[in-house]
């Protein structure tokens, strides 16, 4: 059981937008402005797309976008394409002992 | 470009010792600023923070694996280790090492390991 909630999987065509949710409490994504998203590819490590809830590190196209309101975080990646086709995880800070705190991943088909 | 490469066996049997090592290239773990951790994913499944350490060599465990775990630091060949001990089929997964900032977000990640716990 993962910390924070992630559909399991989400589709969209070439050229749409498509949006993951990330769902936490007032502890971990509703308290702080510190929500990542990570994308992996099978067999590769995972990439940071997003940090401090909206921020893109160097180099991370901006069709990826993120969001927060309240308790859930969102990641939208508009002007799909195959290569976005790949697993994302969010992760937030908590105020728990642990670093930070994940979801469980969502697979993104793109069609 | 800071680049990160996980070492070690790559299968281990029942209740022996995994041991991993992380040579970071392109930045010294001795500037301080960052968090230099394990994170491992079970087949098929999500993320797991296992631990990280400081320069310094202060420390986190995951709780559910503090028991098991140790993480060291050898700033001289700037390197990070792994140790989990009584290791069972439950710790099959890929191993990573990565560079945490300092609010945890993962920036740097090695390309990972698979650990096979198998008799």
């Amino acid at each position: 059981q993962s910390a924070l909630t992630q559909p399991a999987s989400v589709s969209g065509s070439p050229g749409q937008s498509i949006t993951i949710s990330c769902t936490g409490t007032s502890s971990d994504v509703g308290g702080y402005n510190y929500v990542s998203w990570y994308q992996q590819h099978p067999g590769k490590a995972p990439k940071l797309m997003i940090y401090e809830v909206s921020n893109r590190p160097s180099g991370v196209s901006n069709r990826f976008s993120g969001s927060k309101s309240g308790n859930t975080a969102s990641l939208t990646i508009s002007g799909l394409q195959a290569e976005d086709e790949a697993d994302y995880y969010c992760s937030s800070y908590t105020s728990s002992s642990t670093p930070r705190v994940f979801g469980g991943g969502t697979k993104l088909t793109v069609l | 470009q800071v680049q990160l490469q996980e070492s070690g066996p790559g299968l281990v049997k029942p209740s022996q010792t995994l041991s991993l090592t992380c040579t970071v290239s392109g930045g010294s773990i001795s500037s301080g600023g960052y968090y230099w951790s394990w994170i491992r994913q079970h087949p098929g499944k999500g993320l797991e923070w296992i631990g990280y350490i400081y320069y310094s060599g202060s420390t986190y465990y995951n709780p559910s694996l503090k028991s098991r775990v140790t993480i060291s630091v050898d700033t001289s060949k700037n390197q990070f280790s792994l140790k989990l001990s009584s290791v069972t089929a439950a710790d099959t997964a890929v191993y990573y090492c990565a560079r945490a900032a300092e609010d945890y977000d993962l920036d740097y990640w090695g390309q990972g390991t698979l650990v096979t716990v198998s008799s």
